[in-house]
């Protein structure tokens, strides 16, 4: 089945451990990409990555790193998280972005609290 | 940056009734895509419009586009219990990063 896994679906943390979220397609999509949904902001993009080892910034990077190693795997790490990175956060990916006619395909997201 | 804005935030009807939702954009657009969300659960696609298109459907969606007035509207007829859920916008700019900008959402409630 085509999909995208993030691990995990629930994290609670302590502000200052470093944490990693994991995100995994299996659709060889060349395009991923990081949001965070906040109530009343909606979804806001964190980082995106056009292909291995090409990642480049969104609407608020501030705080966080990804990786892209590999084309399937495209990591979200906190190095030092802190309370307001509290947030709902999806992966998504896409064949080949495009900005034509591309849709996402998202992930079930990943909870996180940083107390 | 915010780029499409969804109009009304929330909307409740009942089962049978359409719903209809609008966006606005503030910038040239490639496209314009319409995701449903069921309550904290990842999106999903259900439209996307060119910008050279100005109306398209699929089943009981019809998505219409005028690109002079920088919006859209996704109408949903004959609403159904399981069509609760919130529906964002999202635009693909033109000429601009190869980014996907969402809005925030309108919140659709269809009653039994």
């Amino acid at each position: 089945e085509a999909q995208v896994t993030q691990n995990p679906r629930y994290l609670i943390t302590v502000t200052g451990k470093k944490l990693t979220v994991t995100c995994s397609q299996n659709m060889n999509h060349e395009y991923m990409s990081w949001y965070r949904q906040d109530p009343g902001l909606g979804l806001r993009q964190i980082y995106y990555s056009m292909n291995v080892e090409v990642t480049d910034k969104g609407d608020v990077p501030e705080g966080y790193k990804v990786s892209r190693k590999e084309k399937r795997n495209f990591p979200l790490i906190l190095e030092s998280p802190s309370p307001n990175q509290t947030s709902l956060y999806f992966c998504a990916s896409s064949s080949v972005f495009t900005t034509t006619n591309e849709k996402l395909f998202f992930g079930s997201g990943t909870q996180l609290s940083v107390l | 940056s915010q780029q499409g804005e969804e109009d009304p935030q929330a909307l409740s009807i009942q089962e049978g009734e359409n719903a209809t939702m609008n966006c606005s954009y503030k910038t040239s657009i490639n496209n314009l895509q319409w995701y449903r969300q069921n309550s904290g659960r990842g999106l999903v696609h259900l439209i996307l419009i060119r910008s050279n298109e100005r109306e398209k459907h699929s089943g009981r969606l019809r998505v219409t586009l005028d690109t002079s007035k920088k919006s859209s509207s996704l109408l949903i007829t004959a609403s159904r219990a399981a069509d609760t859920a919130s529906y964002f916008c999202a635009t693909a700019r033109k000429g601009g990063s190869e980014k996907l900008v969402f809005g925030k959402g309108t919140k659709l409630t269809v009653n039994p």
